[in-house]
């Protein structure tokens, strides 16, 4: 149980394009999601928590005007990268949760790689 | 700005060899903590949750240590398989349900 899928895997796009990527936990009801970006060498880093029905947290630093979630289920939340740019190219990762319990274990996406020529 | 730290590493490790990871955070609140494994360009997979007892699971032993602020997780007898970047993760005490990851520790096998 407690699986999570992500769509697409792999996405190269042209610059000033937007990308959206879906997250979905199939077999249990996520009331947090994640969404975490992963560089090259470098550990994730949460972008922002996504609850169910209302607007997702940004974490210093990452604009919500560019990454756009939506967490409109319990099973679904997505990540609209805006008008990507080549520094947007990176590794994204969404995982579930089903609380808010302390240390409630998150699982993981098999992450969406993004490519920006 | 909390932290967690680990070793980049590589460390380069003879097949059937025990190898040791050591992880220190920052925050003496944290009541949370878990080691994941990530392969080259893979999502992240819990490995462990690490207790404060102590826990063992076949080959991997996790210990956490309150009062140095540090976890540790032990390999023994490691296989080729277990290659990979190995990442310490704490929860934010302020936030129960956010984690803090360490960079990793890049571990390789050698036959």
């Amino acid at each position: 149980g407690a699986v999570v899928s992500q769509h697409p895997s792999r996405v190269i796009c042209k610059s000033g394009t937007s990308v959206k990527i879906e997250c979905r936990s199939l077999d249990f009801q996520a009331t947090t999601m994640f969404w975490y970006r992963q560089f090259p060498k470098q550990s994730l880093m949460l972008m922002a928590t996504s609850n169910e029905g209302s607007k997702a947290t940004y974490e210093q630093g990452v604009e919500k005007d560019k990454f756009l979630i939506n967490h409109a289920s319990l099973t679904l939340s997505t990540l609209t990268v805006t008008s990507a740019h080549p520094e947007d190219s990176s590794f994204y990762i969404c995982s579930a949760a089903r609380s808010f319990v302390a240390g409630n274990e998150q699982f993981f996406g098999p992450g969406t790689r993004l490519t920006v020529l | 700005r909390k932290e967690v730290e680990q070793d980049p590493g590589p460390f380069n490790v003879p097949e059937g060899a025990t190898v040791a990871f050591n992880c220190t955070y920052s925050n003496s609140a944290s009541q949370s903590f878990f080691w994941y494994r990530q392969d080259c360009r893979k999502e992240p997979k819990l490995l462990m949750s690490v207790y404060s007892s102590g826990n063992e699971d076949g080959r991997f032993t996790a210990q956490l240590n309150r009062a140095s602020q540090y976890i540790s997780l032990l390999i023994r007898d490691s296989k080729l398989s277990d290659s990979a970047t190995y990442l310490c993760v704490v929860n934010d005490a302020d936030s129960n349900y956010q984690l803090i990851w360490g960079a990793g520790t890049k571990l390789i096998i050698k036959p």
